[in-house]
């Protein structure tokens, strides 16, 4: 059973700190991995992606993977209010060895709070 | 319409009917896929289609049934649910045209089709 591990929290950060978000994931041979907000009763919306080892920044969103250690994390840096959400670490999922397209395997979510 | 979008936002059904769900993308993308979405649980995948070809998940009881008449939609049949079944049911697409997609590829998600099985 391939599984994605997320502290489901909350978490609570003040605004304008680091928010620190964390994955493990258990499927040796995923090779792609993403994070997706979502707010409540709302659909994922995605914010990062990332393929190989290191960390990728956008804007105030830093994704970090550790393929060795099988581990992905996400830092927002001067967290606002507006960021209060789920955060959902998913993985790719090869549905079959033919390639194309793969489902996703998600974590539970973490649930983060920007106190004002 | 722009994106991926969904029909009906809300379904609330008897044991004993039959209805179905939506999904039609305006990406141009090639691949689609079905996901439930439980209180407490996480996003479960339960099918996808790649240039309209589906790849089975065993795990989903046959009283679900997918359906992807082209690349742009795609729909869920469900009968005789079980109330365990309420749910949100999300649609995505991901892929570029021409290909049959690959593991990198984004999945852009609906809104979603909030069900309640009585």
């Amino acid at each position: 059973q391939k599984e994605v591990e997320q502290n489901s929290g909350p978490l609570s950060v003040p605004e304008g700190a680091i928010a620190s978000l964390n994955c493990t994931y258990s499927d040796r041979v995923s090779q792609s991995f993403f994070w997706y907000r979502q707010y409540s009763g709302k659909s994922p919306e995605l914010i990062m992606s990332i393929y190989s080892n290191g960390d990728k920044e956008d804007g105030r969103f830093t994704a970090q993977l550790n393929k060795a250690s099988q581990y992905v994390s996400l830092l927002i840096r001067d967290s606002q209010p507006s960021d209060s959400a789920t955060y959902l670490c998913a993985v790719n999922t090869q549905m079959y060895s033919g390639g194309g397209a793969d489902g996703l395997t998600f974590g539970k979510g973490t649930h983060l709070i920007i106190q004002p | 319409e722009t994106g991926v979008t969904q029909t009906p936002r809300h379904l609330v059904m008897g044991m004993t009917n039959k209805k179905s769900l939506k999904c039609e993308q305006h990406l141009g993308h090639n691949a689609m896929y079905w996901y439930k979405q439980s209180a407490k649980k996480p996003l479960e995948l339960m099918f996808v289609y790649s240039l309209e070809e589906r790849v089975e998940n065993n795990s989903v009881p046959s009283r679900f049934s997918p359906e992807c008449p082209n690349s742009s939609h795609l729909f869920l049949h469900l009968h005789t649910l079980q109330p365990e079944d309420s749910a949100l049911y999300l649609c995505a697409s991901s892929g570029s045209p021409g290909t049959s997609g690959g593991p990198g590829d984004t999945q852009y998600f609906g809104p979603g089709t909030r069900l309640t099985v009585l």
